[in-house]
């Protein structure tokens, strides 16, 4: 049972490249989201899926794309990675939009220099 | 405007003693609120929740407690254990409107339970 699984753990970019951040769940949830975490900030959310096809931003969205072609995936890109980039990234899924909890992967840590 | 708020980033405490984190927030919409507990290098993980209906909800030694007019939560740890040292995170939601399950985090606090 793999719950959330994010690819990579580690990540160190250059200014300007790109990369797409991977997650995939098996719980067949139909929200997903990506956070990102950074000190004293707790998490805040970057974009999050209510099914396949839909997508909408969240608190901070720049900088960002995501996409959902299927329930099991959504992966996150970054377009001109930038240090302000520099974060731990958390995908989560939960059963529905209902009252529920989410479930956390266990996070990327990128580096942009 | 951060719209969930823990003031202490960080707490200390003897084992078998209690832990009380404490949580704030602003938006009387949230109806629906929940802890998390994080251990480096992990994803958070689910630890309980509450709903607005009720003050009170209790999962072993974790109680959380709920005060809509103060708009605060606390979540209380008896007794605490070395194992439960952790990043604790609150978080908040509209549960019955179109949030779909997005989540807003406070900062976290930092438990430290010594032997």
């Amino acid at each position: 049972n793999a719950g959330v699984t994010q690819t990579p753990k580690f990540q160190v970019l250059k200014t300007g490249q790109s990369m797409t951040l991977q997650c995939a769940q098996d719980m067949n949830h139909e929200y997903m989201s990506w956070y990102r975490q950074d000190p004293g900030m707790g998490l805040r959310l970057i974009h999050y899926s209510v099914g396949a096809g839909i997508t909408d931003q969240g608190e901070v969205p720049n900088g960002y794309n995501v996409s959902r072609s299927t329930t099991e995936d959504f992966p996150l890109r970054l377009l001109s990675a930038a240090p302000s980039q520099t974060s731990v990234y958390f995908c989560a899924s939960s059963r529905d939009r209902g009252p529920t909890e989410a479930f956390f992967g266990q996070g990327t840590r990128l580096t942009v220099v | 405007d951060q719209q969930v708020k823990q003031n202490s980033p960080s707490l200390s405490v003897q084992e078998g003693r209690i832990s009380i984190l404490n949580c704030d927030y602003t938006n009387s919409m949230f109806d629906y609120f929940l802890w998390y507990k994080k251990y480096p290098a992990e994803g958070p993980t689910f630890l309980i929740s509450i709903s607005s209906i009720k003050d009170k909800n209790e999962d072993g030694r974790f109680t959380v407690f709920l005060n809509k007019s103060a708009k605060h939560l606390s979540l209380h740890i008896v007794p605490s254990q070395p194992g439960d040292s952790a990043v604790y995170f609150c978080a908040s939601t509209n549960a019955g409107g179109t949030s779909y399950g997005k989540l807003t985090f406070g900062q976290g606090t930092i438990l430290t339970v010594h032997p």
